[in-house]
């Protein structure tokens, strides 16, 4: 079975611009989260969507913006980048409802801001 | 309220026992365990509810104090494979999707 997917890989961008993020969940899950990972540290919760709705967001700006579409796949936008926005961006799928709620993390997108 | 986890760093030998723990000021209700190597994404590796349940990989052995809302992962018998930043991520309720991760353990191993 195909596990979670991202894309792009990583990415290159400059203060200002604008980026997207996408991730394809696992077949049959219905959550997403996102996540924030700068080096050294744990990632941190970002937004987490479910049947296309928001169901938690952290503590980031508001330049920092998602949506799931109806194949419950997802993208995370972040606007007016800064320096600070460098990180590695991974989004995690689960199924929900279930007794475990285990989390299975995509590969990851790396994301560099000059 | 970000868990803390520790030791923040530990060297074994291969073969040699390890334990990593995780605590938390909040009460919660599951405890999820993730090993991440340089450069990769998170790999699950166990979930602990409380109340006792619990489920993960068969080599992975793990507890969870609700008592003292601290959770511990024994790594035995470690093997090369074992390398790599452990993480626990923590949830205060059942609704799931949204894990706060402690700070990680950096686990090596040595031949």
């Amino acid at each position: 079975d195909a596990g979670v997917t991202q894309s792009p890989t990583h990415l290159i961008k400059t203060r200002g611009q604008q980026v997207t993020l996408r991730c394809s969940p696992i077949s049959g899950h219905k959550s997403v989260s996102w996540y924030q990972q700068v080096l050294g540290q744990g990632p941190q919760f970002i937004f987490q969507y479910y049947e296309k709705e928001e169901r938690g967001r952290g503590n980031f700006p508001d330049r920092f913006s998602a949506r799931q579409f109806p194949n419950y796949s997802s993208e995370l936008n972040v606007n007016a980048l800064l320096l600070g926005d460098s990180a590695l961006y991974l989004c995690a799928s689960s199924l929900l409802g279930a007794t475990y709620n285990e989390q299975f993390f995509g590969p990851g997108t790396r994301l560099t801001v000059l | 309220q970000q868990p803390v986890q520790s030791p923040q760093a530990v060297i074994l030998r291969e073969g040699e026992d390890a334990v990593i723990n995780c605590s938390s000021s909040k009460a919660l209700y599951s405890v999820h365990w993730y090993r991440q190597k340089h450069g990769e994404a998170p790999v699950f590796l166990m979930i602990l509810l409380k109340g006792g349940e619990q489920k993960g990989h068969d080599k992975i052995s793990a507890s969870f104090n609700e008592k003292k809302q601290q959770s511990s992962l024994y790594l035995t018998a470690s093997q090369l494979s074992y390398s790599g930043t452990y993480f626990c991520g923590t949830e205060r309720d059942n609704q799931g999707g949204k894990l706060i991760f402690g700070q990680g353990t950096e686990l090596s191993v040595k031949p």
